[in-house]
């Protein structure tokens, strides 16, 4: 049983747009969230963090929204740039951040 | 310096070799993981050294031998590997206890079993 989701495996975004990829998780546990960005031939980078005690990150373009009622946290990117394109992935933590759950990852495609 | 150093980039090993893939950080962390990615999946935790001792194996099978023989330095050792075992080998590092922490990755050793 997948404990983080992302049911989108793919988005495409006209460059300019607002981004936003989803991210669903079933365990209460979970205190610190992550996304990650993917380019292909590449490890995953850190983008930006949320803990539980929050409900908003913001870094530049980049913002993380978490609601722990709905266990869903969503990432924004605005505006989209052709260089956004990758593949994002939502990951949590439940123990200090010693173990991350990663979710299967939202393919980014941002049109120019 | 927040980078996390695999080496090699690329490798190709027979079955019957034996090889090691190594990880630095000099970032002062205590956590490090040892991550598989197939492609077109996410990466699959296997094993994480908190302190330099094992703390999580993901019964991942004996032919993967990590080892860590201090806060700096994690390997990979690997015997006997099969085709399936053909992957991005991820490796990173957190803080690893107390309070809000994210990791950092290495670029990766590709590796090919034949």
């Amino acid at each position: 049983d997948q404990q983080v989701k992302q049911n989108s495996p793919s988005l495409s975004v006209q460059e300019g747009r607002i981004s936003i990829l989803n991210c669903d998780y079933t365990n209460s546990m979970f205190d610190y969230f992550l996304w990650y960005k993917k380019y292909p031939a590449e490890g995953p980078t850190f983008l930006i963090s949320i803990s539980s005690i929050k409900d908003k990150n913001e870094d530049g373009r980049f913002t993380v929204f978490l609601n722990k009622s709905a266990k869903h946290l969503s990432l924004h990117i605005v505006p989209s740039q052709p260089g956004d394109s990758a593949v994002y992935f939502c990951a949590a933590s439940a123990d200090y951040g010693q173990n991350f759950v990663f979710g299967p990852g939202t393919r980014l495609s941002v049109l120019p | 310096d927040t980078e996390v150093t695999q080496t090699p980039k690329h490798l190709v090993m027979g079955m019957t070799n034996k090889k090691s893939l190594k990880c630095e950080q000099h970032m002062g962390h205590r956590a490090m993981y040892w991550y598989k990615q197939k492609a077109k999946k996410p990466p699959e935790l296997m094993f994480v050294y908190s302190y330099e001792k094992l703390s999580i194996n993901e019964s991942v099978p004996s032919r993967f031998s990590p080892e860590c023989p201090n806060s700096s330095l994690l390997n990979l050792h690997l015997h006997a590997l099969q085709p399936e075992d053909s992957a991005l080998y991820l490796c990173a590092s957190s803080k690893g206890t107390g309070g809000d922490t994210e990791a950092f990755f290495g670029q990766g050793t590709r590796l090919t079993v034949v």
